[in-house]
């Protein structure tokens, strides 16, 4: 496999469900992000972890929970969520934190679909 | 604060004939730009960026986008649209915090239709 993958493609859970996406990353980069996009507004930065040390959160609730075991795998650990929180999380890669101000460029997965009943 | 809009929510057009996507910006500084697109269940993907070197830039897929100072914006084209550009198109700008800290703030997209 090439490029960024993330699973699943779809999720559909309960408020009181405990999920998970995942992120993995074949290009080699040293840092490794989540966003989130939802209809009508612009997309936005949540985390963002450089050689496995998260450097960023952007005022994310407590209830998603980001965890980086290494350079190439990228975790988002759900629970509690919010209808509101519905939406498509993306995961990008890049070869250092400075993409995520544009210093270089940003490689985006296919994002998880997320819908929160 | 710098901001950046995307005139057209949705642009339709047909195919063979040409694409504009129309971007302006809000800037204090000189800004770094870039057109990000998206096609459909897919990631984005990065179609060009200008970082004050020449200000007609060229992507891939054959869009190139010029920039405007005197007009503030980034505007995307091509020549021919292919069906295959159907996508939406994201114009991103590099907002510059204060000494060496930038943050990027995203277009909200125009979604681009080529029809047969």
């Amino acid at each position: 496999e090439t490029g960024v993958t993330q699973t699943p493609r779809h999720l559909v859970m309960g408020m009181t469900n405990k999920k998970s996406l995942k992120c993995e990353q074949h290009l080699g980069h040293n840092a490794m992000y989540w966003y989130k996009q939802s209809a009508k507004k612009p997309l936005e930065l949540m985390f963002v972890y450089n050689f496995k040390e998260q450097t960023e959160n952007n005022s994310v609730p407590s209830r998603f929970s980001p965890e980086c075991p290494n350079s190439s795998h990228l975790f988002l650990h759900l629970h509690t969520l919010q209808p509101e929180d519905s939406a498509l999380y993306l995961c990008a890669s890049s070869q250092d934190r400075l993409a995520r101000v544009g210093t270089g460029e940003l490689f985006f997965g296919e994002g998880s679909r997320l819908t929160v009943l | 604060a710098q901001s950046v809009t995307q005139l057209d929510s949705h642009v339709s057009v047909s195919e063979g004939t040409p694409v504009l996507l129309r971007c302006n910006y809000s800037s204090s500084y000189s800004p770094s730009l870039f057109w990000y697109v998206q096609h459909p269940n897919k990631g984005l993907q990065l179609l060009l960026k200008y970082t004050s070197a020449a200000t007609l830039v060229k992507g891939i897929n054959g869009f190139e986008a010029e920039f405007k100072k005197s007009e503030t914006s980034f505007h995307l084209t091509k020549p021919s649209a292919h069906m295959s550009d159907a996508a939406e198109y994201f114009c991103v700008v590099s907002e510059r915090l204060g000494g060496n800290n930038r943050k990027l703030i995203w277009g909200l997209g125009t979604s681009l239709a080529v029809n047969p």
